[in-house]
């Protein structure tokens, strides 16, 4: 079945670092999602990429859909403690959607 | 306007019994979809409802499992004669259209499930 590989699966940071995780498929997606999950909570949608070479923005994300439409980023800069909790690449196939096993994201107090 | 709404948040089952999880999608949106998570795992697409059909039950267990989506009240995922395997998060998610690959799916804040 067709799988998200997510990277890194953790990441450490200092409050105010820039952060950048990436995801790669073996399949083409038709649209790249980015999702963040918070402890006990479901996951909210951050960022939609719908066309090979977008790059989008949301406040201090942004998201690019790769060329291939295989793979995605996602940056996050100047990041505050708020910005902890895991996220999640997805991508639409037909009716459902397709996640990798995230990034999780500390900040070193 | 409420978002995705599910209950219980947290349910406790012993081996053998039944679990019943609701899922009251946003106002509006006629199309459904249940996930499963496991701890450390992305989400896992299980079914995709529209009011009183079934349209894609392809990540469905054929067997303990069954889901609903009547006329009239919520979705329902149903899990008969539970095992400890079925513990995991499940997550219920709506949308407005359906089957666009555009259209964006509001996910609920999940129902923890534990099988003791």
């Amino acid at each position: 079945g067709q799988q998200l590989n997510q990277s890194p699966q953790s990441m450490f940071i200092q409050e105010g670092e820039d952060v950048s995780m990436n995801c790669t498929s073996s399949s083409i997606f038709n649209t790249w999602l980015w999702y963040k999950q918070d402890p006990g909570e479901g996951p909210v949608l951050l960022i939609a990429l719908y066309k090979a070479g977008e790059l989008t923005s949301n406040g201090r994300l942004t998201a690019q859909f790769g060329i291939t439409r295989k793979d995605s980023f996602l940056n996050i800069s100047a990041s505050i403690p708020s910005d902890v909790g895991i996220y999640f690449c997805a991508g639409h196939l037909g009716d459902k959607i397709i996640f990798g096993k995230g990034t999780r994201l500390h900040i070193l107090p | 306007n409420a978002g995705v709404m599910q209950n219980p948040r947290h349910l406790v089952r012993r081996r053998g019994q039944e679990a019943r999880l609701r899922c009251s999608p946003m106002k509006g949106h006629s199309h459904v979809y249940w996930y499963r998570q496991l701890p450390e795992e992305g989400l896992k697409f299980m079914v995709y409802l529209q009011k009183e059909n079934i349209i894609d039950e392809s990540g469905m267990p054929k067997e303990r499992f069954s889901a609903e989506f009547p006329k009239e009240g919520p979705s329902i995922l149903r899990i008969q004669q539970v095992v400890r395997g079925d513990s995991a998060a499940y997550f219920c998610a709506s949308s407005p259209y359906g089957r666009l690959s555009t259209d964006t799916q509001y996910f609920g804040p999940g129902t923890r499930l534990t099988v003791l």
